[in-house]
């Protein structure tokens, strides 16, 4: 079936540097990924849109300057942590559907970044 | 946009007793409430979902309902299991939007042998 691959899935870098995490739809193409953040114990939260072809839809808080987001190909979408700091260590999960049919939505991995 | 409400925010029943988690949301427009079970460091998995064309779905021991008119989903787990302990997520979306999903806080359920 469908499946979503994330890449990697733990990263620690300094503070300062940037991270970039991979987020690919393995058989299916994927017009739309979603970004989360998931802080330990709490929930899910939206992050952006990730389209394909065009800018990425950022959802009220995130940063677009941090937190860049590119959508180059219909199985690939990148989410870049610019300039990271303490405060960003997270999970971070993507997800996609396949628009064809009546798939549910199917979430990469995760990636947990630890920034020191 | 979307808001979703969940609770309770932390569950325990014995085990083979029922459990269950309630959630509100507040656009109208949604049309689709999945439910996932996340454990410790893992991705949410879905265990069940509903769409609004339909009051009610069961799928062995668990079972969500939907009240469309009050804007609320619960979801039902019979017979409870120890393995059922873990992180449960209710969560909204427009179904045709590709599947942005606005999550409820989460309800840890804890099943006690």
């Amino acid at each position: 079936g469908a499946v979503v691959s994330q890449h990697p899935s733990w990263v620690i870098c300094k503070s300062g540097t940037s991270v970039k995490i991979e987020c690919r739809s393995l058989d299916f193409q994927a017009t739309t990924m979603f970004w989360y953040r998931q802080f330990p114990k709490q929930s899910l939260m939206l992050m952006a849109t990730s389209n394909e072809g065009s800018k990425a839809t950022y959802e009220q808080g995130v940063e677009k300057d941090k937190f860049l987001i590119n959508h180059a190909s219909l199985t690939l979408s990148t989410l870049t942590v610019t300039s990271a700091h303490p405060e960003d260590s997270s999970f971070y999960i993507c997800s996609a559907r396949d628009p064809t049919g009546n798939s549910p939505l199917h979430f990469g991995n995760g990636t947990r970044l630890t920034v020191t | 946009g979307e808001n979703v409400e969940q609770h309770p925010s932390t569950l325990s029943v014995q085990e083979g007793d029922s459990a269950v988690i309630k959630c509100t949301y507040s656009d109208s427009a949604s049309n689709y409430f999945p439910w996932y079970k996340q454990e410790l460091g893992k991705r949410p998995q879905l265990i069940i979902d509903i769409r609004s064309n339909v009051g009610e779905k069961k799928d062995q021991r668990i079972a969500v309902t939907l009240n469309k008119t009050a804007k609320h989903f619960s979801l039902h787990i019979t017979e409870t299991q120890p393995e059922d302990s873990a992180v449960y997520f209710c969560a909204a979306a427009i179904y045709n939007q590709g599947g942005k999903l606005i999550f409820g806080q989460g309800t840890e359920l804890s099943v006690k042998p």
